[in-house]
């Protein structure tokens, strides 16, 4: 069945160190992937995404790498701040339906100063 | 005006008491979803709503009823449920198009069965 996973479910790091999030997932059809970071006691924020015929894309701070040869997504921030401290969910659109998002497990980055 | 409000933020509720869960959104998305998360959990799906209409139900049970009043208003009503229908449920919108799928959330509603 369809699943998107995560390698790592804590990442520590200091502040100022880039973060590298990854995300498996095994459904080969999947053509749209979204970022979500989500901190305590609040909903899901939209970060970035990305469409199945791209293999990078960038925003502030942040890039997505997605590699489809081995079904993998990676989310990277750049000089990570406290403030990023979350939890950080990848998000797979598969072949069920355009409205429908299968959601990894998350990993909670935790940024010490 | 990407915002999607949802009330109350926290809610308790007996297994014979009746409560609707409100969401709201003027992103002119039509496209709505009600989610259900479980502490440290993923979000999953319960219910879309596209253009008014029920479009998927993931096989949730009967005690969760879905409404959408208007393109900018979702509701879900809640009855008899039980302790572990306890979690954070959340609303969120998007704007329909196949080309265009980013869900927007809202902030969650809190609720405890008691």
């Amino acid at each position: 069945g369809e699943s998107v996973g995560l390698h790592l479910p804590t990442l520590s790091v200091q502040e100022g160190d880039n973060s590298i999030i990854n995300c498996a997932y095994s459904n080969s059809a999947s053509d749209y992937f979204i970022w979500y970071k989500q901190e305590s006691g609040k909903g899901p924020q939209f970060i970035i995404d990305i469409r199945s015929n791209m293999d990078k894309r960038q925003g502030q701070r942040v890039t997505v790498l997605l590699n489809k040869t081995v079904k993998h997504l990676s989310l990277q921030i750049a000089a990570t701040q406290p403030g990023d401290s979350a939890v950080y969910f990848c998000a797979e659109r598969g072949n069920t339906g355009f409205q429908k998002l299968v959601f990894g497990t998350g990993t909670r980055l935790l940024v010490s100063p | 005006d990407t915002e999607v409000t949802q009330t109350p933020k926290h809610l308790v509720m007996g297994m014979t008491n009746k409560k609707s869960l409100k969401c709201e959104q003027h992103m002119g998305h039509r496209a709505m979803y009600w989610y259900k998360q479980k502490a440290k959990k993923p979000p999953e799906l319960m219910f879309v709503y596209s253009y008014e209409k029920l479009s998927i139900n993931e096989s949730v049970p009967s005690r969760f009823s879905p409404e959408c009043p208007n393109s900018s208003l979702l509701n879900l009503h809640l009855h008899a449920l039980q302790p572990e229908d306890s979690a954070l449920y959340l609303c969120a919108s998007s704007p329909d198009r196949a080309a265009q799928e980013t869900q927007y959330f809202g902030p969650g509603t809190r609720l405890l069965v008691l």
